[in-house]
């Protein structure tokens, strides 16, 4: 069974600060999302990992994936307000028929303070 | 291009009622799944529909079921309902089933569902 851990479960940084979140998962993987949740809201697309060693960058945030290690990180580069909110990764098992299951982290709770 | 809709957005019922949640993926697309976020267990998968047809099945009891219609159209239902279904349910929607090309899921706003 796929199980996905992820840490730290919350994060309360200054802004301007750096920090990681780390993703890992059990078993191999197809491929592997980020997403952001704002209280109350749904889930919000951040990066999807195709492969090994893959980076992606948007903003602040930069994610990669080592697939021999089975981990994700999410980088976050001088901090600001407004990325306060939860994060999850995903990792994706593709079933028999080539479509997608995604095992959710628990996810990061992280606070931006002024 | 609108985006996955979900209704009801809010749902109180009791114990032992039944529920109905409805999903509209994007338009053009034919593949629906469904997550359950709670607290305590996070977010589970569900079950997950392409050309009306079950394709994936998360570990649920048997009072969630769904189906899909043929215009891609998903419902759920949970039957029986217990407290610890008050949860909530999102619905996400992509362009394919299958294959080797990657195809984003897109969620929904979610429908809250309270169990009293």
């Amino acid at each position: 069974e796929l199980k996905v851990e992820q840490n730290p479960l919350f994060l309360s940084m200054q802004e301007g600060k750096n920090y990681t979140i780390y993703c890992n998962y059990s078993t191999t993987s197809d491929r592997l999302y980020w997403y952001r949740q704002d209280p109350g809201k749904s889930l919000e697309s951040l990066f999807v990992l195709l492969s090994n060693g893959a980076v992606k960058q948007e903003g602040r945030l930069m994610a990669s994936l080592d697939t021999k290690a089975r981990l994700s990180t999410l980088h976050i580069t001088a901090a600001v307000h407004d990325l306060s909110a939860t994060y999850f990764c995903a990792v994706v098992r593709l079933s028999n028929f080539g479509n997608e299951k995604l095992t959710f982290g628990t996810g990061t709770r992280l606070t931006i303070i002024p | 291009k609108a985006g996955v809709t979900q209704t009801p957005r809010y749902l109180i019922k009791t114990r032992g009622q039944q529920v109905t949640l409805s999903c509209s993926p994007i338009s053009g697309h034919r593949s629906v799944s469904w997550y359950q976020q709670t607290p305590g267990q996070g977010l589970q998968f569900l079950f997950e529909y392409f050309s009306e047809t079950q394709r994936n099945k998360g570990n649920f009891p048997g009072r969630f079921s769904g189906r899909q219609f043929s215009n891609s159209r998903s419902e759920m239902n949970v039957s029986t309902l217990e407290l610890g279904d008050s949860a909530l349910y999102l619905c996400a929607s992509s362009s394919k089933g299958g294959g080797l090309n990657y195809n984003e899921q897109f969620f929904g706003p979610g429908t809250r569902l309270t169990v009293l």
